[in-house]
């Protein structure tokens, strides 16, 4: 069975400019997971998703941030604009039942 | 929400010794248990979970421990090898696929 993927692997950026990440999670999954990873620290919700409705976006910066998921299968996440303190890993997850799939994840560099 | 706690934040081990990394929970409808293994540059990695209906389960080496009672859960790695140096995280999961983690333990297995 193959993982969550995401691209790309790395991206590194200026200040104020925008950027976007792609995931295509484990097929039948119906649960689609964005995390932000900042260094040293666990991951941090950004945007679950149920099919391509969303359960909850509480912790995302919605006047930065912005997130979809068409059709209930892949996703995507953007950054516009984005700031120093967004550099960071975005990891992409899903899962079927309870049992949760990381993909490799997103390094954001912002300059 | 539901808050976990993950200690200790480090953990270093000689080759052989075994391993354990605690964590704490405090809602008691959280029902799923997993923990994951970091390694540099990827996304967490699956490694072993358990449900709230077992109090223990082992896979090889690694082992995890539920104590729904006092909310806290363990993870146990026996005859450590230099491999199984990364960053673990804990997490707990509530109905409807919420996962919340811990802040991570990073092991170091010195040869």
């Amino acid at each position: 069975e193959a993982g969550v993927a995401q691209s790309p692997r790395y991206k590194i950026i200026e200040k104020r400019q925008s950027v976007a990440f792609w995931c295509n999670p484990i097929s039948g999954h119906a649960t689609l997971y964005w995390y932000q990873q900042i260094l040293g620290q666990g991951p941090k919700l950004l945007i679950q998703f149920q099919n391509n409705g969303v359960v909850d976006d509480s912790q995302l910066p919605k006047d930065r941030f912005s997130a979809e998921r068409l059709k209930g299968v892949d996703s995507t996440l953007k950054i516009q604009p984005a700031k120093l303190e967004d550099s960071a890993v975005y990891l992409c997850a899903s899962s079927g039942w309870d049992t949760q799939y990381f993909g490799p994840g997103t390094r954001l560099t912002v300059l | 929400g539901e808050n976990v706690e993950q200690h200790p934040s480090t953990l270093s081990v000689q080759e052989g010794d075994s391993a354990v990394i605690k964590c704490t929970y405090s809602d008691s409808a959280s029902n799923y248990f997993p923990w994951y293994k970091q390694e540099l540059g990827k996304g967490p990695q699956l490694i072993i979970d358990i449900r709230s209906n077992v109090g223990e389960k082992k896979d090889q080496r690694i082992a995890v421990t539920l104590n729904k009672t006092a909310k806290h859960f363990s993870l146990h790695i026996t005859e450590t090898q230099p491999e199984d140096s990364a960053v673990y995280f804990c997490a707990a999961s509530t109905s409807g696929n919420q996962f919340y983690f811990g802040t991570g333990t990073s092991l170091t297995v010195i040869p």
